[in-house]
Order: structure tokens, then sequence, then C-alpha cells
């Protein structure tokens, strides 16, 4: 079974704060993603990665930077937290593209960041 | 620009009915779509595809219709189970190799 975790379900913190998530795959996936789940806003990408220290914007990269230094795992960061940044955190590994037909992505459970 | 729109955010049926989830999209450059579930404090996992070379895949309960000439898709589950009671997402992949998702469909199954 594929395993995707993210070191946090919930974390809170305060306005300005660097704060980091984790994400870690166990299925040697190339791809890694990293979203944010709104009401009403559905999921969005912020960041991608299809491999090791490599790394592409999505829709909404501003406020987050990342980090992927190796294969399994990938970092959400964001430099100085806003309360605008409360939202749930998704973070998918995937295998490439086999051709013109994408992979599944697997999702972790989520982390759930509350900016006070 | 919303590139893929689901315009019901909720949807109610009663058990063993059909549940029929509609998406439409905007960019011809999609040819594969996806639909995710997810229940509440879980990720969203992965339910049925199709490519756009197809009109139609089935697993199960689960049909995926597309119409490409309207750029509309929609999700039949038959019969629906309490079970499926969740929010179902649609996603298109394209030439940019990312998946675009939509807001999301809060599905409920009454008994």
């Amino acid at each position: 079974d594929v395993k995707v975790t993210q070191s946090s379900r919930y974390l809170v913190k305060r306005t300005g704060e660097k704060v980091f998530l984790e994400c870690v795959q166990d299925m040697d996936h190339e791809n890694m993603f990293w979203y944010r789940q709104d009401p009403g806003l559905g999921l969005r990408l912020i960041y991608f990665s299809y491999d090791v220290k490599m790394k592409e914007k999505g829709d909404i990269p501003e406020g987050y930077s990342v980090s992927r230094e190796k294969k399994e795992r990938f970092s959400l960061i964001l430099e100085s937290a806003s309360t605008n940044q409360t939202s749930m955190y998704l973070c998918a590994s995937s295998l490439p593209p086999r051709g013109r037909k994408p992979n599944e992505q697997y999702f972790g459970p989520g982390t759930r960041l509350t900016v006070t | 620009d919303q590139q893929v729109k689901q315009n019901s955010p909720s949807l109610s049926v009663q058990e063993g009915r059909i549940s029929i989830l509609n998406c439409d999209y905007t960019n011809s450059m999609f040819d594969y779509f996806l639909w995710y579930k997810k229940y509440p404090a879980e990720g969203p996992t992965f339910l049925i595809s199709i490519s756009s070379i197809k009109d139609k895949n089935e697993d199960g309960r689960f049909t995926v219709f597309l119409n490409k000439s309207a750029k509309h898709l929609s999700l039949h589950i038959v019969p629906s189970q309490p079970g499926d009671s969740a929010v179902y997402f649609c996603a298109a992949w394209g030439s940019n190799y990312k998946l675009t998702f939509g807001k999301g469909t809060l599905l409920t199954v009454n008994p």
C-alpha cells in the first residue's frame, strides 16, 4: 500500500512565524505535490516537484517555498506565516506520467494549519 | 479563471437511487479526467478516470461519461450507498502535467 504521511494533523502558529510542513512517501515516487484546500475553493496546487532538488510553481506559490533534498521527502515552508494561510494542506505523490496518461496521485491525510 | 467547474456545491440522494455529479471544463488541451473522493479528515482518494479519446468508463457502481464537444463530464453512482457520502472532486490533466481540480461537490446519500 502506498503511504503518504504528513508530520502533523493539526498545527497552530502565530503570525510571522516560520512554519515547516513535512511530507514523506514510501513508494519511491518521483513526483510530489503540495495543495491547499479551502471551503468553496477546492484543491489548489502550491508547488510540485518531479525529482530531487527540482521544483515548479503551482497556481498559488506566493508566500510559500519548498525543499526536496531526498526523493521521499517534500517540505513546504511558510517563510512568515499570515492569517490568510490558515488552511488544510495536502501532500500527494505519484509516478511520472505514462505517455499521455497521468498516474494516480496518492494523498496524505492533511495538516490543518491555523495561523493566529 | 476557473478551468474546471463543479457548479453544484452539494447533492442529496436517497440510498439505492442514482447520483449524478457534473463537471465542466474550459481548456481544450485537457486530455485526461479523474474523479477523486474525499472523506472528512482524510486525503482525497482516486476513484475513476477517463481519457479524452473515450466517452465512457465504467468500474462497478461508478461510471464516468465524457462529452468532449460540450466540454462536460459526469460521474454516475448506481446504486448510491450511505458510504458514498463524501466530497467528490473532478480533476483535469493536460499538457502542463498538472492536475487542475474543481471546487468539489458534497454528496449526501440518505438511508
